[in-house]
Order: C-alpha cells, then structure tokens, then sequence
C-alpha cells in the first residue's frame, strides 16, 4: 500500500462547476500538506500550503486537512478551462525533509 | 529572474551510455533536488543537496550519481544507462526545508 493516495481520473467536469480533488494517507506523523498544480510538459508548481488540520482559501482554491481521517481535500470553485492540469497532493512529518507524492489525478474542465 | 533552469529538455540514450543533466538555479536557493517521474508512481526523490558540498540519497538513488560545488548548480549523472531509467526528471530548489520547491520544467529521457 502506498503512503499517499490518489485518484489518477481523468476527472472531466463542465466549466463552472464545483471540483473537488482529494488524497488519503496512511501515515499520522504527517503535518505539512501541499498541492501542486502541473500542466503538461511542465514542472509542479505550488497551489496551496497547509499545516496541520483544518482549511486554508485562497481565491478560488480551497485546501482542507482533516487529520483524524488521515484525508485532505483541494476545491475549485467557478473552474475554468484553464484549470485543466495535473494536480498533485504533497506532505510530510517534521523531522524529515523529505516529500511524500501522490501520482496526481488530471483534471479536465468542459467549455 | 529565470528560476530552476534544466537542460536538455529531451534526450535519447543507449543502454550503458552515460550522461549528466543539469540544473541551475538562480535565487541563491540552499536546497535542491532531483527527482524522477514515472506513470503511476508520483515524483520520487533520487538525490538532494542542502547545500554546497553537502548531497545526500534519497528514495531512488541507484545509478545516479549528484555534486554540488556550486549553490547555482546541482547536476545529475547517470553512470550506464538503463531502460528502467527512462523517465521525466525535474529539478527542484528552495530556500529551506520550510519553504516551498520551485520546479523546473523537467528533462524527457529515453534509454533505448
């Protein structure tokens, strides 16, 4: 079982809609969560950065951790086409610098 | 400002061929990392630096070898190429282990 999963999709929703990514993760140690956004034929790049539990809003894109489940949640509002990407859940403890990844779910918004 | 810089972007290998990519970075970043992505699997962790002088291993490191003798500059090498090292590797930097990764757009490798 990996440490962290996630859903690979393809994901495809209209534009405008409610979208909703998600990770689970087998490890409680973990306190800093990250989502990263990667188009194709580029590199990750950083979304959202939480630590520990509970939401962070940032325009359009909401991240939420909710430890006792071992789950985190990244939403889109109002999506747009151009939301069209890779997306890709990040974490890890305190003590270790090392990331643990999801494979990313790619996500398809609709004209 | 031009951030993580990797080259080549594309590159075809036969197998036992041996080659470097490298990466630059130009916001004086102290960490920096090599990591490689396959289908399915999410990036792993092939190397990582904290500093100039200072590499260490990460999840995947065999058959690559990493320097830093520079901060700008962290390359990597692979010693013989093989066909399971055919992947897409990023680079990456920060300023410290807090801080977020700023990625390069990443090397497409194929070992033939």
């Amino acid at each position: 079982q990996k440490e962290v999963e996630q859903d690979p999709g393809p994901l495809s929703v209209p534009e405008g809609a409610i979208v909703s990514l998600n990770c689970t993760y087998s490890n409680s140690a973990f306190q800093y969560f990250m989502w990263y956004r990667q188009y194709s034929r580029k590199g990750p790049e950083l979304l959202m950065y939480t630590y520990s539990s509970g939401n962070k809003e940032d325009g359009r894109f909401t991240a939420q951790v909710d430890k006792s489940s071992k789950y985190i949640s990244l939403f889109i509002r109002d999506s747009q086409p151009s939301d069209s990407a890779t997306y890709l859940c990040a974490m890890r403890d305190g003590s270790n610098y090392q990331l643990i990844w999801g494979a990313g779910t790619k996500l398809i918004i609709k004209p | 400002n031009a951030g993580v810089t990797q080259t080549p972007k594309f590159q075809v290998l036969k197998t036992g061929q041996s080659m470097t990519l490298q990466c630059a970075q130009d916001m004086n970043h102290e960490y920096m990392s090599w990591y490689r992505q396959d289908p399915g699997m999410g990036l792993r962790l092939i190397h990582y630096s904290v500093g100039a002088g200072i590499t260490d291993q990460g999840e995947v490191p065999n058959g690559y070898n990493v320097s830093r003798s520079t901060t700008e500059d962290f390359p990597l090498r692979l010693l013989s190429a093989a066909p399971s090292q055919t992947s897409v590797y990023f680079c990456a930097s920060r300023t410290n282990s807090n801080q977020p990764q700023h990625f390069g757009d990443g090397t497409r490798l194929s070992i033939l």
